[in-house]
């Protein structure tokens, strides 16, 4: 099984701030990688795939890079709705598996 | 507008079984992949089964922990898909959640959850 890795597991942040969070694959897994975002109580929602594409009605603050084994989401400016926490998934091979997640709070 | 409803879940014994449903509507819906996901209390997402279309023959994936005790399958006359947990543990606790998914793309569409309690 593909295990990922994400860092920090918790992060504290102000409005404004730039945030990264990083997800490490422990094997190869070209760019198939996607980021969701949970609210507490709520469905998680799809904010990029293909590592790098923003889902249709995603605001532009939220950005994805990377390929292989190692990649980021950046929010460029930290907007209130953004506490949330976020989980990177990978859809290389099964079993598809999930990172264990990055909350993220006001500081 | 694409809306996914779960519906089924509750409080079972262990050893029980349950059958999740999920109807589908705002797309069509035998032209997509199917999955369910679920999540602990207080703990992380993890996948648990795929249908994939008819173009695919609808077959089938399952996550190690559940296979052989949980079937996936789907009713496109229906717009419905379904999860049968059979031989359910503690650990299967979880709200449990359909989703819609592209290949390549992921979960696109998310259902609100139906949770599901394994306890005696």
């Amino acid at each position: 099984d593909i295990q990922l890795t994400q860092s920090p597991s918790f992060l504290s942040a102000s409005v404004g701030d730039r945030v990264t969070i990083t997800c490490r694959a422990s094997q190869g897994i070209s760019s198939s990688l996607a980021w969701c975002q949970q609210k507490p109580g709520k469905a998680p929602k799809l904010l990029i795939y293909a590592a790098s594409t923003l889902q249709s009605g995603v605001p532009s603050r939220f950005s994805g890079s990377g390929s292989g084994t190692e990649f980021t989401l950046t929010i460029s400016s930290l907007q209130p709705e953004d506490f949330a926490t976020y989980y990177c998934q990978q859809l290389n091979s099964y079993p598809l598996t999930f990172g264990g997640g990055t909350k993220v709070e006001i500081k | 507008e694409v809306q996914l409803v779960e519906s089924g879940g509750g409080l079972v014994q262990p050893g029980g079984s349950l059958r999740l449903s999920c109807a589908a509507s705002g797309f069509t819906f035998n032209d997509h992949y199917m999955d369910w996901i679920r999540q602990a209390p207080g703990k992380g997402l993890e996948w648990v089964a795929r249908s994939r279309n008819k173009a695919n023959s609808y077959s089938t994936e399952y996550a190690a922990s559940v296979k052989g005790r949980f079937t996936i399958s789907r009713d496109d006359s229906k717009n419905s898909l379904y999860l049968q947990m059979n031989s359910l543990k503690t650990e299967d606790t979880a709200v449990y959640y359909c989703a819609r998914s592209i290949p390549g793309r992921s979960f696109d569409h998310w259902g609100q959850g139906t949770l599901v309690t394994v306890s005696s």
